[in-house]
């Protein structure tokens, strides 16, 4: 069965850090993945998605960004995180051939 | 542009039922899915449907029309475990992320 990872669960970072976090998927090949982050009582705001290795399309211009070095991993980074970064940062997979996305457990992140 | 409509509350008994609308606009349509998303946690996979008509699930029920842009969730013998929040999600083509509505939060009360 295929399952998803996410780390850290919980982070508190100062303003103007860096930023890394790191999603992982298992039991599955060539998954679509995507990053979405949902700030408190607010839905869901695609941030990225990527169809490959090393092809990662652009939904929120900001200062974030994502990469794509391995099949099945996808890292959210930031080289300078901003106080609206806060929020709650969520992994997603589907499958290249359906539609379904799966989610990971998520991130919680505050700008402080 | 892609819209999705859904009520942002609502509050049910213990024990009744209550439909969830979501109603849409979208540039194309190739199905509509339903997630759950308790408090803190990750959304999960409740229902998807391409065809019009309704999709029974136990408890949980899922209802399409197509020609109108409408769909519904519909959930039986409400428990306080289902007070969580409900997101619509309209799937256009294989090649676009599936495009989310903003959800409702459902109260279930004593």
């Amino acid at each position: 069965s295929q399952t998803i990872h996410q780390w850290p669960a919980t982070l508190v970072q100062p303003v103007g850090s860096p930023l890394s976090l790191e999603c992982t998927v298992e039991g599955t090949s060539n998954p679509n993945l995507y990053w979405y982050r949902q700030a408190a009582g607010r839905g869901l705001q695609l941030l990225f998605y990527s169809v490959g290795i090393g092809q990662i399309s652009s939904e929120v211009p900001q200062n974030l960004s994502a990469s794509r070095p391995q099949d099945r991993q996808f890292i959210l980074s930031s080289k300078k995180l901003l106080l609206s970064d806060s929020g709650f940062y969520l992994c997603a997979w589907s499958p290249i051939t359906q539609e379904t996305q799966y989610f990971g457990p998520g991130t919680r992140l505050l700008v402080l | 542009g892609q819209n999705i409509d859904q009520p942002t509350e609502m509050t049910a008994t213990e024990g009744a039922i209550v439909q969830i609308n979501c109603t849409y606009q979208t540039s194309g349509f190739n199905g509509l899915f339903w997630y759950q998303q308790h408090a803190g946690e990750a959304p999960t996979f409740l229902s998807y449907n391409v065809l019009d008509g309704l999709e029974e699930k136990g408890r949980f029920s899922s209802f399409l029309s197509r020609s109108k842009g409408y769909s519904y969730l519909l959930l039986k013998e409400l428990q306080m475990k289902d007070s969580a929040s409900y997101l619509c999600a309209v799937y256009i083509t294989g090649n676009t992320p599936l495009v989310f509505g903003k959800g409702t939060r459902l109260s279930v009360i004593a």
